[in-house]
């Protein structure tokens, strides 16, 4: 049973474009969350999804991020006209239903470099 | 708003002594506390975890209290080893799709 797959693992980007970062949570996991953990810190929430929905973006930018979990297919977290500040290791958690309460699978991360 | 405390920030023990990490949680409608691994450069991974209706729980050399009155919980380690290692979250998440919120970890350095 694959685990969190998170791609890329590594994306460089140059300021004022796009970066677009992927997650498949775990088989049998309809919750997502997505985590942003510069060095030496700790994991920021970001937002949680569920199919089609999105519970909780309360951690995430007004401006510029953007998250879905689309019906098939990876979740996807977006970042448009990134800026240097963007650079971090984000991290993709899935659970089985009733989140909140349940144990969350991460992803290895995709660690974003922003030139 | 919801808010995870941990402490200490960064933590160092002989080889072969206990470690003990703390964390306090604000909201009461927290019931599940897990606890997180993350070695340098790699994915948080889950040690343990305890719900609200067990006072402590325990997996080998790895235990967890829980006092709800309190609204704190603590990661024993007994016995550490150099792989132990790494930076330790707490968190407190709950019910009905109420997020998961995770303390600032602490540093643990194992000195063999």
């Amino acid at each position: 049973n694959a685990g969190v797959m998170q791609n890329p693992r590594h994306l460089v980007r140059r300021r004022g474009q796009e970066a677009r970062l992927r997650c498949s949570p775990m088989k049998g996991h309809s919750h997502v969350y997505w985590y942003r953990q510069l060095p030496e810190e700790g994991l920021k929430f970001m937002v949680y999804l569920q199919k089609e929905n999105i519970i909780d973006e309360s951690g995430m930018p007004k401006e510029r991020f953007s998250a879905e979990f689309p019906k098939e297919g990876p979740s996807i977290l977006r970042i448009q006209q990134v800026v240097r500040g963007d650079s971090a290791a984000y991290f993709c958690a899935s659970s089985p239903a009733g989140a909140g309460n349940q144990p969350q699978h991460f992803g290895d991360g995709t660690r974003l470099s922003i030139l | 708003g919801e808010n995870v405390e941990q402490h200490p920030s960064t933590l160092s023990v002989q080889e072969g002594d206990s470690a003990v990490i703390k964390c306090t949680y604000s909201d009461s409608a927290s019931n599940y506390f897990p606890w997180y691994k993350q070695e340098l450069g790699k994915r948080p991974q889950l040690i343990i975890d305890i719900r609200s209706n067990v006072g402590e729980k325990k997996d080998q050399r790895i235990a967890v209290t829980l006092n709800k009155t309190a609204k704190h919980f603590s990661l024993h380690i007994t016995e550490t080893q150099p792989e132990d290692s790494a930076v330790y979250f707490c968190a407190a998440g709950g019910t009905g799709g109420f997020k998961t919120i995770f303390g600032a970890g602490t540093r643990l350095f194992v000195k063999a």
